[in-house]
């Protein structure tokens, strides 16, 4: 069974810094996606960020992108330019493309953004 | 476009009563599935559907029912419902296509269940 591992509880940074959450998972299979969500205080979950395990190409969105290694099983999130928007609890989440179809979440991690 | 909606935001409960949340989705969305989110824990995922007519257990099934006889509703039933069951709820769904390929959720606002 795949496992995430957020082992940060929680982190914050200052207005227009840079912060890296990272993430680890655990898992014997070569195919599958790594995401991350974010979850602001309104509650709704909303998809950040997504790299394909067969990408060597790290994904980038904006000020979001990740630094994947895929020998290492190691998915973190670099957030530049940090927003108080940012403020959120953020989730590293994996899914097998051998059709599991269950999205494994991480415990999570909360990343305050101070003015 | 309403996307997902879950009801009740908000529901207390007393021990042994049953109660069902409701989800519906109007993007004719295959896949649906429920989860649940405890302090500590991240979000597990309880059941899910690939279609109507179609559903499956996730990690943490005990305790939940759920059935699917139209694509748009995805409803999750406690039938006895117990303190270790407080929670927040997500519905989520996705085009099943789209979900084997990019595996992105589109998630409800969330149910806050409360078991005295």
């Amino acid at each position: 069974a795949q496992t995430v591992t957020q082992s940060q509880p929680e982190m914050s940074v200052q207005e227009a810094e840079t912060v890296t959450l990272s993430c680890t998972y655990d898992t014997s299979e070569s195919n599958y996606y790594l995401f991350w969500y974010k979850q602001p205080p309104s509650r709704q979950m909303i998809l950040v960020i997504r790299q394909e395990a067969y990408k060597q190409q790290n994904a980038t969105e904006n000020r979001f992108s990740v630094n994947f290694q895929k020998a290492a099983k190691s998915f973190s999130l670099k957030i530049s330019d940090s927003q108080l928007g940012d403020t959120a609890m953020y989730f590293c989440a994996f899914l097998s493309q051998g059709g599991s179809e269950k999205l494994v979440f991480g415990k999570g991690m909360k990343l305050t953004v101070n003015p | 476009n309403a996307g997902v909606t879950q009801t009740p935001k908000f529901q207390v409960l007393k021990t042994g009563q049953s109660m069902t949340l409701q989800c519906a989705q109007d993007m004719n969305h295959e896949y649906m599935s429920w989860y649940r989110q405890d302090p500590g824990m991240g979000l597990r995922l309880i059941h899910y559907s690939v279609g109507a007519g179609i559903t499956d257990q996730g990690e943490v099934p005990n305790g939940y029912n759920v059935s699917r006889s139209t694509t748009e509703d995805f409803p999750l039933r406690l039938l006895s419902a117990a303190p270790s069951q407080t929670s927040v709820y997500f519905c989520a769904s996705s085009y099943l296509r789209d979900y084997a390929n990019t595996g992105e959720l589109f998630f409800g606002e969330g149910s806050r269940l409360t078991v005295l």
